[in-house]
């Protein structure tokens, strides 16, 4: 597509499930980054990805969170065991891939609720 | 630490010009972005400085002073549909982005 697509849109789980958050970058955009933005509250990064490099993870605020780039492509963010404060909009966003003074593209995010 | 500071809240008239201001310190400096972001939606790209000075795009403008780790972004002619939250990001020394809480713009008839 022409824009970074994540799915779902909204998720709503009961607390101690586990969810998985999709993102398809631009294509050609080999860096992408993973945000929470909570209710009025600015980005929180999360984690980086860059090509094959070893991801940047130093924005995880738990070791429940991970996420996954396959095929240098598409990207899962995985939150076990999900926590009431970790409901927020989960936003992807994906840039050329020189350094990040590269304009980022977002995604529409996915709205996250834990009952 | 890392710290961007932007006022939380601003209101402006439509028709009016409007300055939203943005600081920071930070661990080097190798851009700063402002952000559009409505109620609800991504963050969209307004603008990028690395160099100091004004830098014009239509009704938006942005500036940035390196010595005073300054910037401020100016809205002309405000329209009721620029009534958004406005984010300001800084790349520091290891090309991370740094984002600013962002300041809720509120426009009036």
């Amino acid at each position: 597509g022409a824009g970074v697509s994540q799915s779902p849109s909204n998720k709503v789980t009961e607390k101690g499930k586990d969810v998985e958050l999709r993102c398809d970058p631009i294509s050609g955009h080999t860096a992408l980054y993973w945000y929470r933005q909570s209710l009025g509250q600015g980005l929180e990064f999360l984690i980086y990805f860059q090509g094959n490099s070893a991801p940047d993870k130093s924005g995880l605020p738990s070791d429940r969170f991970s996420a996954e780039r396959t095929g240098g492509s598409v990207s899962t963010l995985t939150i076990q065991r999900t926590q009431q404060e970790d409901s927020a909009v989960y936003l992807c966003a994906s840039s050329l891939p020189l350094a990040s003074t590269d304009t980022q593209y977002f995604g529409p995010g996915t709205r996250l609720t834990v009952l | 630490g890392q710290n961007i500071d932007q006022p939380t809240e601003m209101t402006a008239t439509e028709g009016a010009i409007v300055q939203i201001n943005c600081t920071y310190q930070t661990s080097g400096f190798n851009g700063l972005f402002w952000y559009q972001q409505h109620a609800g939606e991504a963050p969209t790209f307004l603008s990028y400085n690395v160099l100091d000075g004004l830098e014009e795009k239509g009704r938006f403008s942005s500036f940035l002073s390196r010595s005073k780790g300054y910037s401020y972004l100016l809205l002309k002619e405000l329209q009721m549909k620029d009534s958004a939250s406005y984010l300001c990001a800084v790349v520091d020394s290891n090309y991370q982005l740094i984002w600013g809480a962002g300041t809720k713009l509120i426009i009036k008839p």
